[in-house]
C-alpha cells in the first residue's frame, strides 16, 4: 500500500507486482519531464523522460504517462524486482531552462 | 553515455575546516554544472548554477561566501564549503547537462559530516 510519511511517501510492493508511482506538477508551462531513480547513498540516475507533446513513452520495463490536463505524471514499473527499491523523483523543466524542478520523491520498497 | 564523477564520496572533518568537492564531466564538456544539497528523506535542493569562466549563480538563501564555486574548465567544477560547521553536514550532489538536449546527469554525491 501507499502511505505518506513526514517527508517522503512510501510505496510497498511484492516482487513481481507492477508498481505505479505518481507525481503532480504545478507549472502548466513545463514541457519536459524526467524520472530519476536514487539508490541509497548515490546520486539520481536517469530512467526515462517525456516531452509535453506526448502522453506516453515506454522503456525497458518502465512506462511514463503524462496527463497535462490535470498536471499529473506517473511511472509504471512492470514486474518489480528487489533491485528497483529506491527513491524515485519526477522532475520538470520549462522552456529553455536548464534547471529541473524536483518533486518530493517516493520511496519504493520491494519485498521478495 | 554521459558520465559525471564526483570526489570525494565521503568526508568527515572537524568544525572550522574547509572542504573542497570536485565534480567532473568525464566524456563531455559542460559549460554549466549544478550543485544540489539533499537532507535525509528529502528532495534535492538546488544551491547554485556553476558557469564556466564566470561567476556562479546562487539560489536565494544560499551564502555565496560560505559555498564557494569555481568552474575553471569545461570539465571541472568545485564546491568549497568554507569553515564548515555541523549544520553544513549533508549530502552534496553535482550534475551537468550533456550536449544534445539530454537530461542532466548526476554525480554520485558527497556525504559531508562535520564533527
Amino acid at each position: 500500500g501507499e502511505s505518506v510519511g513526514l517527508h517522503l511517501p512510501t510505496l510497498s510492493v511484492q516482487e513481481g507486482d507492477n508498481s505505479i508511482i505518481n507525481c503532480a506538477y504545478s507549472n502548466s508551462a513545463s514541457d519536459y519531464f524526467i524520472w530519476y531513480k536514487q539508490e541509497s547513498g548515490k546520486g539520481p540516475q536517469f530512467i526515462i523522460d517525456i516531452r509535453s507533446n506526448m502522453d506516453k513513452r515506454q522503456g525497458q520495463r518502465v512506462t511514463v504517462l503524462l496527463n497535462k490536463t490535470v498536471k499529473h505524471l506517473s511511472l509504471q514499473i512492470a514486474a518489480t524486482q528487489p533491485g528497483d527499491s529506491a527513491v524515485y523523483f519526477c522532475a520538470e523543466r520549462t522552456g529553455g531552462s536548464y534547471i529541473p524542478t524536483f518533486g518530493r520523491g517516493t520511496s519504493l520498497i520491494v519485498h521478495p | 553515455g554521459a558520465v559525471v564523477s564526483q570526489h570525494p564520496s565521503w568526508v568527515i572533518c572537524k568544525s572550522g575546516t574547509s572542504v573542497k568537492i570536485e565534480c567532473r564531466s568525464l566524456d563531455f564538456q559542460a559549460t554549466t554544472m549544478f550543485w544540489y544539497r539533499q537532507f535525509p528523506k528529502q528532495s534535492l535542493m538546488l544551491m547554485a548554477t556553476s558557469n564556466e569562466g564566470s561567476k556562479a549563480t546562487y539560489e536565494q538563501g544560499v551564502e555565496k561566501d560560505k559555498f564557494l564555486i569555481n568552474h575553471a574548465s569545461l570539465t571541472l567544477s568545485t564546491l568549497t564549503v568554507t569553515s564548515a560547521h555541523p549544520e553544513d553536514s549533508s549530502f552534496y550532489i553535482c550534475s551537468a547537462d550533456p550536449p544534445g538536449n539530454q537530461p542532466q546527469h548526476f554525480g554520485d554525491g558527497t556525504r559531508l559530516s562535520i564533527l
